[in-house]
């Protein structure tokens, strides 16, 4: 139980689009998905905490006018890179807490994302 | 504030044991593990939540101190599956900013035949 899934798997994009990334939890419930992307040979960063009916909170300094996250429902959130630059290429990873956990409890990973902006 | 991970790497032969050290200046609600291969995602191995708690399965097996300011994570007899970059997280509540986890910078850890 308790998986976590992401898609797309990878995907390229030309500079200046927009790219959306969906994370599902396929077998529970959960209030809260966190976002973290990670750089090559770097460790994984924070980005966001999605909080269902809410608005997500940021990390300070990720931009939250670039990085658009909704929470819609109890098994689904979406990041979206706006205007994706270069520099914005990384591996993508979300996570989710379980509804009936304590939010510092385990969390669940998605299996990433990595976006590649030509 | 990010965790410390040391060592940053290890090279060991297989079956030798190793330990990675996690520590932070203030206490903790939880420390978690996780080994990620080159490529994958991170893949969870433990979380402890109590101070002077340890926990373990397989041969893997974990410790967080009294304090819960200081975690160990300990590979008995390793195996070549061992081989990735093990990373602590921390739970940090940021008081209005983004909760999450801080993970620390990775210990790589290579097991040759």
């Amino acid at each position: 139980g308790a998986v976590v899934s992401q898609h797309p798997s990878w995907v390229i994009c030309k500079s200046g689009t927009s790219v959306k990334i969906e994370c599902r939890s396929l077998d529970f419930q959960a209030t809260t998905m966190f976002w973290y992307r990670q750089f090559p040979k770097q460790s994984l960063m924070l980005m966001a905490t999605s909080n269902e009916g809410s608005k997500a909170t940021y990390e300070q300094g990720v931009e939250k006018d670039k990085f658009l996250i909704n929470h819609a429902s109890l098994t689904l959130s979406t990041l979206t890179v706006t205007s994706a630059h270069p520099e914005d290429s990384s591996f993508y990873i979300c996570s989710a807490t379980p509804l009936a956990g304590a939010v510092y409890g385990q969390q669940y990973f998605g299996p990433g994302t990595r976006l590649t902006v030509t | 504030q990010q965790p410390v991970q040391s060592p940053q790497a290890v090279i060991l032969r297989e079956g030798e044991d190793a330990v990675i050290n996690c520590s932070s200046s203030k206490a903790l609600y939880s420390v978690h593990w996780y080994r990620q291969k080159h490529g994958e995602a991170p893949v969870f191995l433990m979380i402890l939540l109590k101070g002077g708690e340890q926990k373990g399965h397989d041969k893997i097996s974990a410790s967080f101190n009294e304090k819960k300011q200081q975690s160990s994570l300990y590979l008995t007899a390793s195996q070549l599956s061992y081989s990735g970059t093990y990373f602590c997280g921390t739970w940090r509540n940021s008081g209005g900013g983004a909760d999450g986890l801080t993970f620390g910078k990775g210990t790589h850890l290579i097991i040759q035949p």
